[in-house]
């Protein structure tokens, strides 16, 4: 399995809305609804926010929300916040009990 | 509230094996249904996932690193352990634990801070 592809960076303005995109193939996000992301502050612990495509964990922002098309997922961010810079990495499961990893995406908040 | 904590050598010996115990509290690790995972971040690199456990100690793991790898449950401590033989300067790297949401094919939602090993020569 391949890692899945994320761009290296995206920033944005405070309220403003930004989106980051995760590439697979048709061997796990095209086939199957289980993409997950996940934000991560250097130095604490991964945290998950959307998962199942669309779905937000409790306690998760609204601002937060995941979509896919064919084998691109993506996640979208509303009204940009100076807390949302962290690393957000995509996971999609890949079959056969493995589950496989974006490169991760560092977003600034300008 | 569930918590996750890696703990294990920071500097391990290249052809030496790699060991780290996840110890959970908050939560018991024989709960029904929940599988419990290593997860590891080269520097400078994306997230990789290494295998997982249930309680009852079926595992899996991921094929590149099959070879190497043996994770292993003590329902008595409510830990699991991650064994990786003949490291090299590739497995330098952040190794998280985490916890599978249920199903266990939906992804991980809780996980530990991380602790980084690295390889000496």
């Amino acid at each position: 399995q391949s890692a899945l592809t994320q761009p290296a960076s995206v920033s944005g303005s405070p309220g403003q809305s930004i989106t980051i995109s995760c590439t697979g193939t048709s061997s796990d996000v095209g086939t199957y609804d289980l993409v997950s992301w996940y934000q991560h502050h250097p130095g604490k612990a991964p945290k998950l926010i959307i998962y199942e495509d669309t779905k937000r964990p409790s306690g998760v922002s609204n601002r937060f929300s995941g979509s896919k098309s064919g084998n691109t997922a993506s996640l979208t961010i509303s009204g940009l916040q100076a807390e949302d810079e962290a690393d957000y990495y995509c996971c999609s499961y890949a079959g056969n009990r493995h589950w496989v990893f974006g490169g991760g995406t560092r977003l600034t908040v300008l | 509230h569930l918590q996750l904590q890696e703990s294990g050598p920071g500097l391990v010996k290249s052809s030496e094996t790699l060991s780290l115990t996840c110890t959970v509290s908050g939560g018991s690790i024989s709960s029904t249904n929940y599988y419990w995972a290593w997860i590891r971040q080269p520097p400078g690199k994306g997230l990789e996932w290494i295998g997982s456990i249930y309680y009852s100690g079926s595992a899996y793991y991921n094929t590149s690193l099959k070879s190497r790898v043996t994770i292993s449950v003590d329902t008595s401590k409510n830990q699991f352990s991650l064994n990786l033989s003949s490291v090299t300067a590739a497995d330098t790297a952040v190794y998280f634990c985490a916890r599978h949401i249920i199903p266990v094919r939906s992804g991980f939602d809780y996980w530990g801070q991380g602790t980084l090993v690295s390889v000496s020569s």
